[in-house]
């Protein structure tokens, strides 16, 4: 079975400070990564992606992700916050296998301060 | 660039009520999913359907639910007997290959009454 936990439900920055969003996954078999953010009234919007090729991966919006075999984990990251990351971000792993199912972490809302 | 859309975006129905939640994966697609968000808590795997049948499904997955692609390019969710609890945002997902990430459509906010 599959698990993953982000640190923080809330986190709050303020306007050109680093972002930083913990993610740790457990998972019995090489896992596939991924951050989705989700802006107020709208679905699950795909940031990046860990499926095997670099262990520092870059997504849009400035943010990127480094996978931690060692510890578990797939922070995201993004040296200076701007208004317009204020959403809710969500961590995700599945197997990698075609088509399985993804496991989402309980979600960080970010709050940007100007 | 191609959307997963969701129809309707907000639905109301009393409990006990059949619902039909629509979407249109993308075209070329796949693999479909289901996906529900109870208010305050995660986003979880209802269902996930390739090649005409159900691939897995979760334990919230039960006997009153089931899906359908009844053409090429609709893929439904239908919740036969609504209870409060299914009260949710569901999310219909889809993805092509095996590597490629899943594209999640807005989602359909379901309210029973």
């Amino acid at each position: 079975a599959q698990s993953v936990t982000q640190l923080g439900s809330h986190v709050s920055v303020s306007e050109g400070a680093l972002v930083l969003l913990r993610c740790n996954y457990s998972s019995s078999v090489p896992p596939y990564l991924f951050w989705y953010v989700q802006y107020p009234n709208q679905g699950l919007q795909l940031l990046l992606k860990y499926t095997s090729a670099a262990t520092l991966v870059k997504g849009i919006n400035g943010f990127e992700a480094e996978f931690k075999k060692s510890e578990t984990s797939f922070h995201l990251t993004k040296p200076s916050a701007h208004m317009s990351d204020a959403a809710e971000y969500f961590c995700a792993v599945s197997d990698r296998a075609a088509g399985n199912k993804l496991t989402f972490g309980g979600g960080t809302r970010v709050l940007v301060k100007p | 660039e191609p959307e997963v859309t969701q129809t309707p975006s907000h639905q109301v129905t009393q409990m006990g009520q059949e619902v039909i939640l629509r979407c249109v994966p993308i075209s070329n697609h796949l693999y479909f999913y289901w996906y529900r968000q109870i208010l305050g808590q995660k986003v979880e795997f209802l269902v996930s359907f390739y090649n005409n049948e159900i691939s897995e499904k979760s334990e919230i997955f039960d006997d009153q639910f089931s899906v359908e692609r009844p053409d090429g390019s609709n893929f439904t969710l239908k919740i036969r007997s609504t209870k409060l609890e299914d009260s949710a945002m569901y999310f219909c997902a889809s993805t092509g290959t095996n590597n490629q990430p899943q594209h999640f459509g807005d989602g359909t906010r379901l309210s029973i009454l």
